[in-house]
């Protein structure tokens, strides 16, 4: 019940295009579900964050739809760019340590 | 400012022996976490310190363990390694331990021959 999936494993998209990833809960009790980008060599970095209280979050071309009632939630890149390259993990925590759990991680290629 | 800072960046150990892996949080952040990131496990939480006490701790055995001094900079040891020990440890900060906004460092890969 502690799990975050996270799918899919690897992703490939056109510059330009929109990059989604998907995530998926069990514990009713996480209330912070948080987005990190990592890049090779680098520790992970918190992209953008959402609460339960809303269904959609956006900052610049970053959007995290939350679908409470499916206890699902999901990245949204638009106008990717080779830049974007990275593994992206979702995270969730419900208590109030903020203790965080990772999903698995997404390889995202954004090819030119 | 200065972000979080992991030594050493590399290490390479034999089974058996053990390990001790530093950080230094950024300037002011009194909270320190540290996970472990495999390709087959992903991120896994080890144990975060805050005021030199161990707030939390994930589910790892008792050969994984930490500490934080007063200036809030950690350590954590592992104690006769095992092969399943190789990975990447990352250590993170947060300004607050009511936040999840973890800064975190670029690791230490451990690699246990």
């Amino acid at each position: 019940q502690q799990q975050v999936k996270q799918s899919p494993q690897s992703l490939i998209v056109q510059k330009g295009g929109i990059s989604i990833i998907n995530c998926a809960y069990e514990n009713t009790a996480f209330d912070y579900f948080p987005w990190y980008q990592q890049f090779p060599g680098k520790g992970p970095a918190l992209l953008i964050a959402i609460r339960p209280d809303v269904s959609e979050k956006k900052e610049g071309r970053f959007t995290i739809s939350f679908n409470k009632s499916a206890k699902q939630f999901s990245l949204h890149i638009m106008d990717s760019q080779p830049g974007d390259s990275a593994t992206y993990f979702c995270a969730a925590s419900g208590d109030s340590s903020y203790k965080l759990i990772f999903g698995s991680g997404t390889r995202l290629l954004v090819r030119p | 400012k200065a972000g979080v800072t992991q030594t050493p960046r590399y290490l390479i150990k034999t089974r058996g022996q053990q390990v001790t892996l530093s950080c230094s949080p950024i300037s002011g952040h009194r909270s320190v976490s540290w996970y472990q990131q495999t390709p087959g496990q992903g991120l896994q939480f080890l144990f975060e310190y805050f005021s030199e006490t161990q707030r939390n701790k994930g589910n790892f055995p008792g050969r994984f363990s930490g500490r934080q001094f007063s200036n809030s900079r950690s350590e954590m040891n592992v104690s006769t390694l095992e092969l399943g020990d190789s990975a990447l440890y990352l250590c993170a900060s947060k300004l607050r331990v009511n936040t999840g906004e973890l800064f975190f460092g670029e690791g230490s890969r451990l690699t246990v021959l």
